[in-house]
């Protein structure tokens, strides 16, 4: 079985440019979580789908950071503009069900703001 | 909302046993252990619930204290293969349905 899978793996921009991740979740998980993590800390939700609603997004920085799952699948996340402080490895999970059931976590991309 | 995890690192020699504590002030409802290795995702080692008994896999297990709101990862007869960062993640009660706060991590190295 395929596990989660992330694109791009790296990215390196400059300050005030767009960038978008994608994220596909294993088949058949209804939850999606996307996750910032910052080197030496653990992994901060940004944002949880169940199936394409986004049910909380009240870490998400609205004014900058904005996602998507369209079709309840894949998802992706998107920053305009970046800043400096957006550097960090963005990490997408998904699980089965949502209560109390393991996160299955992609790779993640890692972000690097210049 | 962030548990607290001890220790924050610890060097163990193969063969050694080591106890990683997560402590909560909120009301848990559940705790989730992950092991992380550099540059990799994190992985899923187990999932403690409220009410629930201790788990065990291979010989890492883990224990969790309602009253103390607290959850503590065994690691016994360790192998090389268990350096990595471990993340305690918790769920708290009426948080939101798998919502993880995740700790600091404790780094855990193992040397031969």
């Amino acid at each position: 079985e395929a596990g989660v899978v992330q694109s791009p793996r790296y990215k390196i921009i400059e300050k005030k440019q767009p960038v978008a991740f994608w994220c596909n979740p294993i088949s058949g998980h209804n939850t999606l979580y996307w996750y910032r993590q910052n080197l030496g800390q653990g992994p901060e939700l940004l944002i949880r789908y169940e199936n394409e609603e986004a049910v909380d997004d009240s870490q998400l920085p609205k004014d900058r950071f904005s996602a998507e799952r369209l079709k309840g699948v894949d998802s992706t996340l998107k920053i305009q503009p970046a800043e400096l402080g957006d550097s960090a490895v963005y990490l997408c999970a998904s699980s089965l069900v949502v209560s109390s059931y393991e996160q299955y976590f992609g790779p993640g991309t890692r972000l690097t703001v210049t | 909302q962030q548990p607290v995890q001890s220790p924050q690192a610890v060097i163990l020699r193969e063969g050694e046993d080591a106890v990683i504590n997560c402590s909560s002030s909120k009301a848990l409802y559940s705790v989730h252990w992950y092991r992380q290795k550099h540059g990799e995702a994190p992985v899923f080692l187990m999932i403690l619930l409220k009410g629930g008994e201790q788990k065990g896999h291979e010989k890492i297990s883990a224990s969790f204290n309602e009253k103390k709101q607290q959850s503590s990862l065994y690691l016994t007869a360790s192998q090389l293969s268990y350096s990595g960062t471990y993340f305690c993640g918790t769920e708290y009660l009426g948080s939101g349905a798998n919502n993880l706060f995740f700790g600091t991590g404790t780094r855990l190295t193992v040397i031969p």
